[in-house]
C-alpha cells in the first residue's frame, strides 16, 4: 500500500540537542511539506519541497533544517536554536497537480526535556 | 500575510444534532479543502472547492464555498459518535505565492455525547 511513513512516532530528546524526523513516501508524489501542531492550533508550515534538490521556508521555519535529496525523502532537522520545539510533527505530500488534497503521514510527537 | 480565522474553536453535540464549522479567508482563495483529524490521529483530506458558490455533499456532509471565495462552511447532518475529531479548512491564495501552499484554520473540535 502507498503511504506516507513518519518515524519514529514518539522521540525524546534533551535540550540542546539536534534531532532529525524522517519521512518517507512511496505515492510518487512532487510536493512535500512539514506541519508543526501545538495543542488548539492549527498546522504551521516549517518547510515545503515542490521538487528534488529544492525546498523553501514556510512560515515559522526558524531553528528547522531540511534536505530533498531523494523524491522519496524529506527529513526534517529540529536544532537546537529551535526555542520551543516540543510539538507533534506532521509530514505530508501531494502530487503536482493543485487540485489534490495533502496525505498526511502519523506524526512524530516530539518533547525536549 | 494571509490568515483563515475558523469558528467555532469547540462544538458538543447530542448525537443526533446537526453541526456547523465556518472558516472566513483575508484573502481571495482559488480553493479551499477540508480535513478531519480523530483524536490522537492525523489529518485526513475530506474534499476541495474550487467554484465560487459551490455546495458539494459526501452523505451527511454538506461542504459549501461562498460566491465571494472568501468563506467556507462544512455542515454534518445528525451528528454520529464517529463523527467526533477536529475539523480543518486550508485555503490557497488565488494569486501571488506559490500555488503549493496552503493556509490551516486553528479547527473546530467538535465532541458528540451519545
Amino acid at each position: 500500500d502507498g503511504g506516507i511513513t513518519q518515524s519514529p512516532k514518539y522521540l525524546f530528546r534533551k535540550e540542546g540537542q539536534n534531532v532529525t524526523l524522517s519521512c518517507e513516501q512511496n505515492l510518487n508524489h512532487d510536493a512535500m511539506y512539514w506541519y508543526r501542531q501545538d495543542p488548539g492550533q492549527g498546522l504551521r508550515l516549517i518547510y515545503y519541497s515542490q521538487i528534488v534538490n529544492d525546498f523553501q521556508k514556510g512560515d515559522i521555519a526558524e531553528g528547522y533544517s531540511v534536505s530533498r535529496e531523494k523524491k522519496e525523502s524529506f527529513p526534517l532537522t529540529v536544532t537546537s536554536a529551535q526555542k520551543n520545539p516540543t510539538a507533534f510533527y506532521l509530514c505530508a505530500s501531494r502530487p503536482g497537480q493543485s487540485r489534490y488534497g495533502y496525505t498526511f503521514g502519523s506524526g512524530t510527537r516530539l518533547t525536549v526535556v | 500575510g494571509q490568515q483563515v480565522m475558523q469558528i467555532p474553536q469547540y462544538q458538543h453535540v447530542q448525537e443526533g444534532e446537526d453541526f456547523t464549522t465556518y472558516c472566513n479567508s483575508s484573502t481571495t482563495l482559488s480553493n479551499i479543502q477540508w480535513y478531519k483529524q480523530r483524536p490522537g490521529g492525523h489529518p485526513v483530506f475530506l474534499i476541495q472547492l474550487v467554484k465560487s458558490g459551490e455546495v458539494k455533499k459526501q452523505k451527511r456532509l454538506t461542504f459549501q464555498f461562498g460566491e465571494a471565495k472568501k468563506n467556507s462552511s462544512l455542515h454534518i447532518t445528525a451528528t454520529q459518535t464517529t463523527d467526533v475529531g477536529t475539523y480543518f479548512c486550508a485555503g490557497r491564495k488565488m494569486s501571488g505565492g506559490s500555488n503549493y501552499k496552503l493556509t490551516f484554520g486553528k479547527g473546530t473540535l467538535l465532541t458528540v455525547n451519545p
